[in-house]
């Protein structure tokens, strides 16, 4: 198995819902990852788990919430979201920070209303 | 800071090659990426290369890397119009970040 698997698709949400968004992989990597993606732009990056633990925090709004709970899962809890926040949400993960194998998900696509 | 070029378009014609050029500023980086990304689509890893290769060829693909002037190069051989994509190149960082450049809008015209 060498892919990222994102769920759902597609999430339309109401500035008011709290949703998550899911992403697994069972190639064994020990990095995860959640970037944010804009139309036509470049990813950036959210967030950084390494073995499980936060790593990097990129000064993201506390109305996203990831979560590791093992070394296959990686949430990202969504709450009071914006529509600035309507995005493609990006899981990626690599063998460790060496980011050896870096894969991304195919995304979900986040609309917020 | 850390940062990565790339043009932003690059149109060809049907069975000509595409170069999609790329340069970085982190000598450090180990590993550099080719990303293609279709409308509405996530990003498909194409191919990588290792900081200690010069070349790598995989099939239509060949990436070559000049690590002294931090330059990637991405070639595609008899460019089909299913090439047409956003193409990204990305360098490797410490601490597990990919360093995204903006993308190149391959377009291919029959």
């Amino acid at each position: 198995d060498t892919e990222v698997t994102q769920t759902p698709k597609h999430l339309v949400m109401g500035m008011t819902n709290k949703k998550s968004l899911k992403c697994e992989q069972h190639m064994g990597h020990r990095a995860m990852y959640w970037y944010k993606q804009k139309a036509k732009k470049p990813p950036e990056l959210m967030f950084v788990y390494s073995y499980e633990k936060l790593s990097i925090n990129e000064s993201v709004p506390s109305r996203f919430s990831p979560e590791c709970p093992n070394s296959s899962l990686l949430n990202l809890h969504l709450h009071a979201l914006q529509p600035e926040d309507s995005a493609l949400y990006l899981c990626a993960s690599s063998r460790d920070r060496s980011n050896y194998g870096y894969t991304f998900g195919s995304g979900t696509r986040l609309t917020v209303v | 800071g850390e940062d990565v070029e790339q043009s932003l378009f690059l149109s060809v014609r049907e069975g000509d090659s595409s170069v999609i050029n790329c340069t970085y500023t982190d000598s450090s980086s180990t590993y550099l990426y080719w990303y293609k990304q279709e409308p509405g689509a996530g990003l498909q890893l194409l191919t990588y290369i290792f900081s200690n290769m010069d070349m790598k060829q995989d099939q239509r693909l060949t990436v070559l890397l000049n690590k002294k002037d931090k330059h990637l190069s991405l070639r595609i051989a008899d460019t089909q119009t299913g090439d047409s994509a956003i193409y990204f190149c990305a360098a490797t960082i410490q601490g597990g970040k990919l360093i995204f450049g903006q993308g190149t809008e391959l377009s291919v015209k029959p």
